[in-house]
Formats: structure tokens, C-alpha cells, sequence
């Protein structure tokens, strides 16, 4: 099945700094990409996501990447912001229904 | 985006009761939804995949005859922990599958999570 490792598991950043969060994975055949914000006490709310055929993807202060053949994904918050600080993960599958495999999460925090 | 909730958001239950979460999908149908355990500072678990009008596939480890689940709707998943004990105190959270209708392109949208405590 699917693993998918994330790293850092802690990150601390400036605020106004960039922060960037990277993911492996080991399926080939996954192909759907998506990024999760949770805040403590809710439930994951997805910022992003970036399927097989796209390299990279930008949504204002967010971006993430994808290398397909090194099997590896990155998130990367520009300009970062106190609320900003949760708990990120990413999480691969390939799709069709299928289940989605979760990173072990970072937390990252922004020090105002 | 799709809205995904969940009713309640916190519980709290004797020891040897049952509970049952609802998981609602507010403004799409959903033929598959997702149930996820999490402990704290932990990631989520996927518990089981429901899909609407048969039997739900359990994770490996789950066992079916304890978290019982029926997806009676395409917008109604429910999950009931049955005679709950301290140690299936949780954050339980569901997920519910949208396609967007572009091929085999489907999005994931998580709902807030229940917290169940059991005394």
C-alpha cells in the first residue's frame, strides 16, 4: 500500500518568512495530491491540492509542487502569518474513491 | 467548496453505552464517504470506507461489530460506537468524495470531527 512520509514534523518561522513542507511518496500509480490545514480542536480543511498531470500549483500565498519521478510534493506558504500556525498535512491516493494516505503532519508555528 | 458536517461535535458517554455520529454532506452527494480516528498529535487513521447502499470495508484492526456503520443517503453516513469503553475516547472525523465531474477527478472535503470522551 501507499506510505507517505512528511517532514519536518515541527517548523517555527517569522512572521513574513516562507515556510516549506515536503512529502514522499511510494505508490506510482497515486496521483491526486491534496494538502490539509487543521487547527486544534477541527477538522482538516483543504488549502490545496495538485494531481499527476501539473507540476506546480499557486493559490495566492500558497504553492505546492510535484515531482512525479522522485515521488516527491512540497507546500510552500509565502508571507506567512500568525494564523497561519495549525497543523499541516499532506496526503496522496489515486483517486477513483480510493483511500487517502496521510502524512504524519507538521506543525507549524509563526512567532508574530 | 463542499461543506461536510457532523452531529455532535463532542459527546460524552458511559461506559458501555453506544453513540452514534452523523456525517452529513451539506450541499453534494457523496456515493463514498470516509470514517478517520485521531489520537492527539497524531495523524488521522482511516477507519473504514462507506459507500452508499452497501456494506462498509473496515481497515484492517477495526472491528466492524463494534463501530457499525450505514449509508442509508448519498448526503448520510452514520458511525455508532457501540458498548463504549475509556480507551475508544477519540476524535472521530469523516470525510465525504465530490467529483467534479472531469474525468476521474475527485475531491475530499473532511468534516469538523466529533470528540467522544467515554467515562
Amino acid at each position: 500500500g501507499e506510505n507517505v512520509e512528511q517532514h519536518p514534523s515541527t517548523l517555527s518561522v517569522q512572521e513574513g518568512d516562507s515556510a516549506v513542507i515536503k512529502c514522499t511518496y511510494s505508490d506510482s500509480a497515486s496521483n491526486y495530491f491534496p494538502w490539509y490545514k487543521q487547527e486544534l480542536g477541527k477538522g482538516p480543511q483543504l488549502i490545496i491540492d495538485i494531481r499527476s498531470n501539473v507540476g506546480e500549483k499557486k493559490d495566492q500565498r500558497i504553492a505546492v509542487t510535484l515531482n512525479k519521478t522522485a515521488k516527491h510534493f512540497s507546500l510552500h506558504i509565502t508571507e506567512t502569518q500568525p494564523e497561519d500556525s495549525a497543523v499541516y498535512f499532506c496526503a496522496a491516493t489515486s483517486g477513483g474513491y480510493q483511500k487517502v494516505t496521510f502524512g504524519t503532519g507538521t506543525k507549524l508555528q509563526v512567532i508574530p | 467548496g463542499a461543506v461536510v458536517s457532523q452531529h455532535p461535535s463532542r459527546v460524552i458517554c458511559k461506559s458501555g453505552t453506544s453513540v452514534k455520529i452523523e456525517c452529513r454532506s451539506l450541499d453534494f452527494q457523496a456515493t463514498t464517504m470516509f470514517w478517520y480516528r485521531q489520537f492527539p498529535k497524531q495523524s488521522l487513521m482511516l477507519m473504514a470506507t462507506s459507500n452508499e447502499g452497501s456494506k462498509a470495508t473496515y481497515e484492517q484492526g477495526v472491528e466492524k461489530d463494534k463501530f457499525l456503520i450505514n449509508h442509508a443517503s448519498l448526503t448520510l453516513s452514520t458511525l455508532t460506537v457501540t458498548s463504549a469503553h475509556p480507551e475508544d475516547s477519540s476524535f472521530y472525523i469523516c470525510s465525504a468524495t465530490q467529483n467534479l465531474g472531469q474525468g476521474n477527478q475527485e475531491t475530499q472535503y473532511f468534516g469538523p470531527g466529533t470528540r467522544l470522551l467515554v467515562l
